[in-house]
């Protein structure tokens, strides 16, 4: 069983850009979770999906958009990047009620 | 609300016995504890559960205190392997069992040989 699997690892891109990050969950897991952490910080939530609708939402712009898929894999979208976002995006993922898992995460670098 | 974690950071010989604490404002559905090494995703320890249930690794332990909103994260003869950044996330009552995992800040934890 393939645990959570995020793609790409490492990624650097110009202010202003845009950019999709992608997040494969565990065998039957639903609900996927994106989080930014900045270093030093604990994670942040930005949004969680549950059968490819955007259930929960944290305190991210609208710049922050999502999809999750029949699969229930799951892309996160940056638009108009600024240096701030910046940060290590994970994505986890859960059964209903039961712990949540992380994927190693993409290491995201605005220059 | 972003629960409280403390102490802020822990030192430890091998062999000795800590304990990490998370306190929260709010009601708790549940509390999971997770694990980070440097530049490596958040590890999975333990989820507790309102009402008693927990799971997680069989040499880690915690508690989780429903009138006081507070979870206890105990390591026992620890390890070198114990390095890292302790992460607690809670999930407040009310907002379902599948809600959003809100995190503290992290207690840096150090093992010596």
């Amino acid at each position: 069983d393939a645990g959570v699997t995020q793609s790409p690892t490492h990624l650097i891109k110009t202010r202003g850009q845009q950019v999709t990050l992608r997040c494969s969950p565990k065998s039957g897991h639903d609900t996927v979770s994106w989080y930014q952490q900045a270093l030093g910080q604990g994670p942040q939530f930005i949004f969680q999906y549950y059968e490819e609708e955007e259930r929960q939402r944290g305190n991210f712009p609208d710049r922050f958009s999502g999809h999750q898929f029949p699969n229930y894999s799951s892309e996160l979208n940056v638009n108009a990047l600024l240096l701030g976002d910046s940060a290590l995006y994970l994505c986890a993922c859960r059964l209903s009620g039961f712990e949540q898992y992380f994927g190693a995460g993409t290491r995201f670098t605005v220059t | 609300q972003q629960p409280v974690q403390s102490p802020q950071a822990v030192i430890l010989r091998e062999g000795e016995d800590a304990v990490i604490n998370c306190s929260s404002s709010k009601a708790l559905y549940s509390v999971h504890w997770y694990r980070q090494k440097h530049g490596e995703a958040p590890v999975f320890l333990m989820i507790l559960l309102k009402g008693g249930e927990q799971k997680g690794h069989e040499k880690i332990s915690a508690s989780f205190n429903e009138k006081k909103q507070q979870s206890s994260l105990y390591l026992t003869a620890s390890q070198l392997s114990y390095s890292g950044t302790y992460f607690c996330g809670t999930e407040t009552l009310g907002t379902g069992a599948n809600s959003k995992l809100t995190f503290g800040k992290g207690i840096t934890l150090s093992v010596r040989p």
